[in-house]
């Protein structure tokens, strides 16, 4: 059973703070990431993904991936109220047009 | 260019009654999959195209549920004799079917079974 697993949180972050979520998957054969971002009421938005060990920055979001360890980051710098949401991880293996998700984290960033 | 589009964006059925559901993916993705999401919950998926192809419908909740797409574009999603526990966010999302396979969302169908 492939799987893919967040803290469900919410995990409370001050304004301006980094926040860190994290996400660890199962299977080894996983070529794919991915961190999307859901706000209430809305449907999932593509924020970030990552093929390769290492860290990939876009702007304020950073996406980390280590293979070896089986997990993939993400780090939202100088936090912002809007920055609040739940965030989705995603995974895929090249053999697979499917994505495998994880159930998200609830990001609350307090002014 | 334009996103997926999915209608109706609300839909208010009474139990037993069947639903149509319909979703216009991005021109020239070749993937579509829907997803159901109840309130607070993650994403559940129900079934993917590949053109106009179903290579997995293992996410259909029963026999209610079926689905297809037509010319390798719109698609729909029909629910026969609703049931309350119907009632959810239906999502639909395309791809272009590349290395990635990047997932690009819809608004979604909010389904209310009465």
């Amino acid at each position: 059973q492939k799987e893919v697993e967040q803290n469900s949180g919410p995990l409370s972050v001050p304004e301006g703070a980094i926040a860190s979520l994290n996400c660890t998957y199962s299977d080894r054969g996983s070529q794919s990431f991915f961190w999307y971002r859901q706000y209430s009421g809305k449907s999932p938005e593509l924020i970030m993904f990552i093929y390769s060990n290492g860290d990939k920055e876009d702007g304020r979001f950073t996406a980390q991936l280590n293979k070896a360890s089986q997990y993939v980051s993400l780090l939202i710098r100088d936090s912002q109220p809007s920055d609040s949401a739940t965030y989705l991880c995603a995974v895929k293996m090249d053999s697979n047009y499917q994505l495998i998700w994880g159930a998200g984290t609830k990001l609350i960033i307090k002014p | 260019g334009a996103g997926v589009s999915q209608s109706p964006s609300n839909k208010v059925t009474e139990k037993g009654k069947d639903v149509e559901l319909r979703c216009d993916p991005i021109s020239g993705h070749t993937a579509l999959y829907w997803y159901r999401q109840s309130l607070g919950q993650g994403l559940e998926f129900l079934i993917y195209f590949q053109g106009n192809s179903a290579p997995d419908k293992s996410g259909l909740p029963s026999d209610r549920f079926s689905a297809e797409r037509t010319g390798g574009s719109v698609s729909t999603l029909t629910i026969q004799r609703t049931q309350q526990e119907d009632s959810a966010v239906y999502l639909c999302a395309s791809s272009s079917g590349t290395r990635g396979n990047e997932q690009f969302f819809g608004p979604g169908t909010r389904l209310t079974v009465l």
